[in-house]
C-alpha cells in the first residue's frame, strides 16, 4: 500500500520564478493538506483540499495556490518565489473528519 | 503567534533513560493532540495521539500525559534507545474547525549509547 508520494524530492529555483509541487495521497484518502517546514521549525499549515476545493487556508499569501484533481492528487504552486520560500514542503493526506494524517517525505525547495 | 509551545529545544539522554518532552497550548477548542517523529530527510510520522477525555495513553515505550486544566501535555519515552534519536513534534487540532494541525517547534532528541 503506497503511502503519500511527493515529487520532485529536491528543487532549486531562482528568485522570482514559479514552482509546482505534486502530491499523490495514500490509497483511500480523499483530503490533501500542504505544510511548509522551514529549517529547524515545525510544519506550518498552508491549505487543505477536499472535493477539489480549498477548504481551509493558513496564514500564507496568495502567491501560494493549489489544486486538487478528481483522483485526489494535488499540486502546490508558488509564484514570484522569494528567498524565504526555501523550505521543505510536506503533503499530508487523510480521510475527511479523521485525523490519521499520513505525511509524505516532502519536497526540498531551495530558492537562490 | 505560536499556538503550541514545545520544550526543550534539544535533549540528550543516555540509553535506557527516560526522555520527556513538554507542550502547552492556549486554544481550548483543541481536542486532538498527536506526537510526530521525524528523521532527517523524511516527513513526520505519527507516533501516538490523545484526546482530552483521557489523562494518559500508553503505546509500548511511548506515553502521553495530558493535563486539561493546565492545557499541557507531554511525551515520555521509556527505555530510550539510540534508534529513538530524531526530532519530535507535538501538535494540536480542533475537531469542530478544519482538522489542520498546529505544530510545536520541535525537540531534537539524541540518545547516547
Amino acid at each position: 500500500d503506497a503511502g503519500v508520494t511527493q515529487s520532485p524530492t529536491h528543487l532549486i529555483k531562482t528568485r522570482g520564478q514559479q514552482v509546482t509541487l505534486r502530491c499523490s495521497p495514500k490509497s483511500g484518502h480523499d483530503t490533501v493538506s500542504w505544510y511548509q517546514q522551514a529549517l529547524g521549525q515545525g510544519p506550518q499549515f498552508i491549505f487543505q483540499y477536499y472535493e477539489e476545493e480549498e477548504r481551509q487556508r493558513g496564514n500564507f499569501p496568495d502567491r501560494f495556490s493549489g489544486h486538487q484533481f478528481p483522483n485526489y492528487s494535488s499540486e502546490l504552486n508558488v509564484n514570484a518565489l522569494l528567498l524565504g520560500d526555501s523550505a521543505l514542503y510536506l503533503c499530508a493526506s487523510s480521510r475527511m473528519i479523521h485525523y490519521g494524517y499520513t505525511f509524505g517525505s516532502g519536497t526540498r525547495l531551495t530558492v537562490v | 503567534q505560536q499556538q503550541v509551545k514545545q520544550s526543550p529545544q534539544s535533549l540528550i539522554v543516555q540509553k535506557g533513560g527516560i526522555s520527556i518532552i513538554n507542550c502547552a497550548y492556549e486554544n481550548t477548542a483543541f481536542d486532538y493532540f498527536p506526537w510526530y517523529q521525524q528523521f532527517p530527510g523524511k516527513g513526520p510520522a505519527l507516533l501516538i495521539a490523545i484526546r482530552p477525555d483521557v489523562s494518559e495513553k500508553k503505546e509500548g515505550r511511548f506515553t502521553i500525559s495530558f493535563n486539561k486544566s493546565a492545557k499541557q501535555f507531554s511525551l515520555h519515552i521509556m527505555d530510550s534507545q539510540p534508534g529513538d534519536s530524531a526530532t519530535y513534534f507535538c501538535a494540536a487540532a480542533d475537531q469542530t474547525g478544519a482538522n489542520n494541525l498546529f505544530f510545536g517547534t520541535g525537540t531534537r532528541l539524541t540518545v547516547i549509547p
